[in-house]
């Protein structure tokens, strides 16, 4: 089945751009979504990208794409507090409509 | 307010007693899944449906069953509860349509002592 790798932490300042990482291991994978979980509350559909795309930006939000290397990133601009959450790369299983989740990262912002 | 609606919020059990999760959903989504978090662990698939009278396990079915008679509703039921079981449990739908994202509803914390 499919694995999905994320570093556990990262700490930026308010005002920085954050990046989030990710790896997966399924080519086949044809969307790939980033959520946001905030302490205590269900998953928040952030953007998504489809796998002959390799860039989407979405306001703040930048995805990129390497299909190749099979590795995903979340650009933050501008990241602010509330951005401090838990984030989740989530590829999709086309042929079961399930998603894989990674352990997540947790992304902390100073101010 | 559409979204997936779930119940209870919070549960205590007791090793061995059953009880259903429910799940309903109002946007007329074909797709409904559950799923499992551990702490510090990524959410991982118990069972899913693709459409009424429809479900399938996921990668970690045991100890749970499921049922889909209605598109709105995706009970999961825990038939012997184990301290195992101890997860926050996430029910999410979507289109059917690939590229929809999933929706996912605000979780039922689970204790099983």
């Amino acid at each position: 089945g499919e694995d999905v790798e994320q570093s556990l932490f990262l700490s930026v300042r308010e005002g920085d751009s954050s990046v989030i990482n990710c790896t997966y291991t399924d080519s086949s994978s044809t969307y790939l979504y980033w959520y946001k979980q905030e302490p205590g509350a269900g998953l928040q559909l952030l953007t998504y990208i489809f796998s002959n795309m390799d860039m989407k930006q979405d306001q703040r939000l930048t995805v990129l794409l390497n299909k190749k290397d099979k590795h995903l990133s979340l650009r933050i601009a501008d990241t602010q507090t509330g951005d401090s959450a838990i984030y989740f790369c989530a590829p999709m299983d086309t042929g079961r409509r399930a998603l894989t989740f990674g352990s997540g990262t947790r992304l902390q912002v100073q101010p | 307010n559409a979204g997936v609606t779930q119940t209870p919020k919070f549960q205590v059990l007791k090793t061995g007693q059953s009880m259903t999760l429910q799940c309903a959903q109002d946007m007329n989504h074909e797709y409904m899944s559950w799923y499992r978090q551990d702490p510090g662990m990524g959410l991982r698939l118990i069972h899913y449906s693709v459409g009424a009278g429809i479900t399938d396990q996921g990668e970690v079915p045991n100890g749970y069953n499921v049922s889909r008679s209605t598109t709105e509703d995706f009970p999961l039921r825990l038939l012997s509860a184990a301290p195992s079981q101890t997860s926050v449990y996430f029910c999410a739908s979507s289109y059917r349509q690939v590229g929809y994202g999933y929706t996912f509803g605000s979780g039922t914390r689970l204790t099983v002592v």
